[in-house]
């Protein structure tokens, strides 16, 4: 089983310019989210989704933009890259009907480098 | 809004010794879903157990146990006869309900002294 695929795993940037963070989960989860984790501070929740055509706002969602096309993906968008956006990203995804546990389940997680 | 604290940024244990992690969380609401995730070197994510608020029983999964004080909004893991495979970043996190975001605590930084 893949689970929760993120790619790419490494990227470097340099300011200004823009890429996207891609996610992809084959375990039909309503739920998929976007964190990052900088030492000291935790995971902090970028934005998430609850379904196809449906995103919310996180703690630290300046900066980045989501769409939730499929039930499938959820690609995190970077505008205008800034040095403050270096830090590690994950993406997350959970079951939310009958049966739920609220297990997350992540991807390896992908390093950013904002020059 | 919701927030998840853990005040003790770094935690050491000697091999087979047992250690506790806090955990303290501000919600306003009565039914609600808490986690504690382990985070290794590897930087998998991995859950190490959960617990249902409207469940009074204590959660436990082998050696990991947690107190859970509803009153006191507070979640502590406690690790028995601590491994050093256990040495990880130890991360609590909050959930309201299945369709609602899941917010985590800065982490705790635990070290297995063989």
């Amino acid at each position: 089983n893949a689970g929760v695929t993120q790619t790419p795993k490494f990227q470097v940037l340099k300011t200004g310019q823009s890429m996207t963070l891609q996610c992809a989960q084959d375990m039909n989860h309503e739920y998929m989210s976007w964190y990052r984790q900088d030492p000291g501070m935790g995971l902090r929740l970028i934005h998430y989704s609850v379904g196809a055509g449906i995103t919310d706002q996180g703690e630290v969602p300046n900066g980045y933009n989501v769409s939730r096309s499929t039930t499938e993906d959820f690609p995190l968008r970077l505008l205008s890259a800034a040095p403050s956006q270096t830090s590690v990203y994950f993406c997350a995804s959970s079951y939310s009907g009958q049966g739920y546990t609220g297990e997350l389940f992540f991807g390896e997680g992908s390093r950013l480098t904002v020059l | 809004a919701q927030t998840v604290t853990q005040s003790q940024p770094e935690m050491s244990v000697q091999e087979a010794e047992t250690v506790t992690l806090s955990c303290t969380y501000d919600t306003s609401e009565s039914d609600y879903y808490l986690f504690w995730y382990k985070q290794p070197p590897s930087r998998q994510m991995i859950l190490v157990i959960r617990q249902e608020a409207y469940k009074q029983q204590n959660a436990t999964e082998n050696r990991f146990s947690v107190n859970f004080q509803k009153a006191a909004k507070s979640f502590s893991l406690k690790i028995s006869d601590s491994q050093l495979g256990d040495a990880a970043m130890y991360f609590c996190a909050y959930k309201k309900t299945s369709y609602d975001k899941v917010i985590f605590g800065p982490g705790t930084s635990l070290s297995v002294i063989p």
